[in-house]
């Protein structure tokens, strides 16, 4: 069985700073794990995703995550935030490529960027 | 390519009566998988189709079911609604053999 914890449900910066928002998982196989994000009446958008291999996985608009087995997380960072980002962010995790269709989620963490 | 396509984005309903929602996948993607989001729950897995055969199932009770054709497009259809199936419903597909969901944009059922 696998499940998920996003650690905010909601996270604030300033246009520029640094954004970090955290996810950790439990899974019973090897994981795999995927960040997507939703903006507001829209479906969900892959931002990276990590199967095997390389532990820093780099996605689209600036973002990479970090699979860190030892401590079950796979936080998402940014180095500099624009006003674009803001958006709901879902951390998933699916059991490998048995299952690689039926993610487990995250409740999603809305981001909110300040001026 | 065009991408994953749901029918109809938005619609409303009462109690009691049923609906079917569409989802036409990326060209060659023979998986389609369903999702339910509500703010109480979140996004829930409902069941995967692959070559027209349930391959997956969540945690829904039988009102909720799924069929996919031979060209891969599927319908999901809700009976006997309720006020809590209020929720947007994601499709999503995938290449065979691979490990990413495209999602389509939903559709959003609304229970009065």
């Amino acid at each position: 069985a696998q499940s998920v914890t996003q650690l905010g449900s909601h996270v604030s910066v300033s246009e520029g700073a640094l954004v970090l928002l955290r996810c950790n998982y439990s899974s019973s196989v090897p994981p795999y794990l995927f960040w997507y994000v939703q903006y507001p009446n829209q479906g969900l958008q892959l931002l990276l995703k990590y199967t095997t291999g390389a532990t820093l996985v780099k996605g689209i608009n600036g973002f990479e995550a970090e699979f860190k087995k030892s401590e079950t997380s796979f936080h998402l960072t940014k180095p500099s935030a624009h006003m674009s980002d803001a958006a709901e962010y879902f951390c998933a995790v699916s059991g490998g490529n048995q299952g690689a269709q039926k993610l487990v989620f995250g409740q999603g963490t809305r981001l909110t960027i300040n001026p | 390519k065009a991408g994953v396509t749901q029918t109809p984005r938005y619609l409303i309903k009462t109690r009691g009566q049923q609906v079917t929602l569409s989802c036409s996948p990326i060209s060659g993607h023979r998986s389609v998988s369903w999702y339910q989001q509500t703010p109480g729950q979140g996004l829930q897995f409902l069941f995967e189709y692959f070559s027209e055969t349930q391959r997956n199932k969540g945690n829904f009770p039988g009102r909720f079911s799924g069929r996919q054709f031979s060209n891969s497009r599927s319908e999901m259809n809700v009976s006997t609604l309720e006020l809590g199936d209020s929720a947007l419903y994601l499709c999503a597909s995938s290449e065979t053999g691979a490990n990413v969901l495209t999602f389509g944009a939903g559709s959003r059922l609304t229970v009065l």
